[in-house]
């Protein structure tokens, strides 16, 4: 049974670029997550995507922004990388049965921008 | 907006010593998770608490949830060079399903043998 795997694991990128980065979730999981984990800090809540559609967003601006595929799979899209956009990305998966499931993580993609 | 306050950024402890880290959220949460992420790895889910003045066991680990749902704690006892690694606090606010998690800023546990 594979858990949450992402890919690439790590991204140089310069300013200005865009970035797509990958998800697929954990069997049986139907819900991803996406956090930006600065270092040092706690991750934060960029998006969430469940049946395809943004379901919930925290505070990130339109240059962030994704997709989810019918087998449940997720991007991560930024545009216009900025040098404050170097982060750990973290995708995170789970199921929609209202329960308050919990939320398992991937290896995360750890991206640099010069 | 809604936060999570995670008391102390670091803790040094000597290995055998206990741990406590605190968590505050402003409002009421939903639930609360507890994550550990090792130097160079992504967090790893711990526990959940739903309940008011839950408290819960795993091992030499205690976590607890506050009356009101605002705090919680975690708290190592006889700590061990494994158990290094920044700890996270995630507050759920939403009513119902896996919705985006509040983190506090972790705190980060040293021991030193």
């Amino acid at each position: 049974d594979a858990g949450v795997t992402q890919s690439p694991t790590h991204l140089i990128k310069t300013r200005g670029q865009q970035v797509t980065l990958r998800c697929s979730p954990k069997s049986g999981h139907d819900t991803v997550s996406w956090y930006q984990q600065a270092l040092g800090q706690g991750p934060q809540f960029i998006f969430q995507y469940y049946e395809e559609e943004e379901r919930q967003r925290g505070n990130f601006p339109d240059r962030f922004s994704g997709h989810q595929f019918p087998n449940y799979s997720s991007e991560l899209n930024v545009n216009a990388l900025l040098l404050g956009d170097s982060a750990l990305y973290l995708c995170a998966s789970s199921t929609s049965g209202g329960n308050q499931e919990t939320q398992y993580f991937g290896p995360g993609t750890r991206l640099l921008v010069l | 907006g809604q936060q999570v306050m995670q008391i102390p950024q670091y803790q040094h402890v000597q290995e055998g010593e206990d741990f406590t880290t605190y968590c505050n959220s402003s409002t009421t949460l939903s639930n609360i998770q507890w994550y550990k992420q090792r130097p160079g790895g992504h967090p790893v889910f711990l526990i959940q608490l739903v309940k008011s003045g839950e408290v819960k066991k795993q091992k030499r680990l205690t976590f607890q949830f506050g009356e009101a749902k605002k705090n919680s704690s975690l708290h190592i006892t006889a700590t061990q060079t494994t158990d290094v690694g920044t700890y996270f606090c995630a507050g759920n606010y939403s009513g119902g399903g896996a919705d985006g998690l509040t983190f506090g800023k972790g705190t980060h546990l040293i021991i030193q043998p």
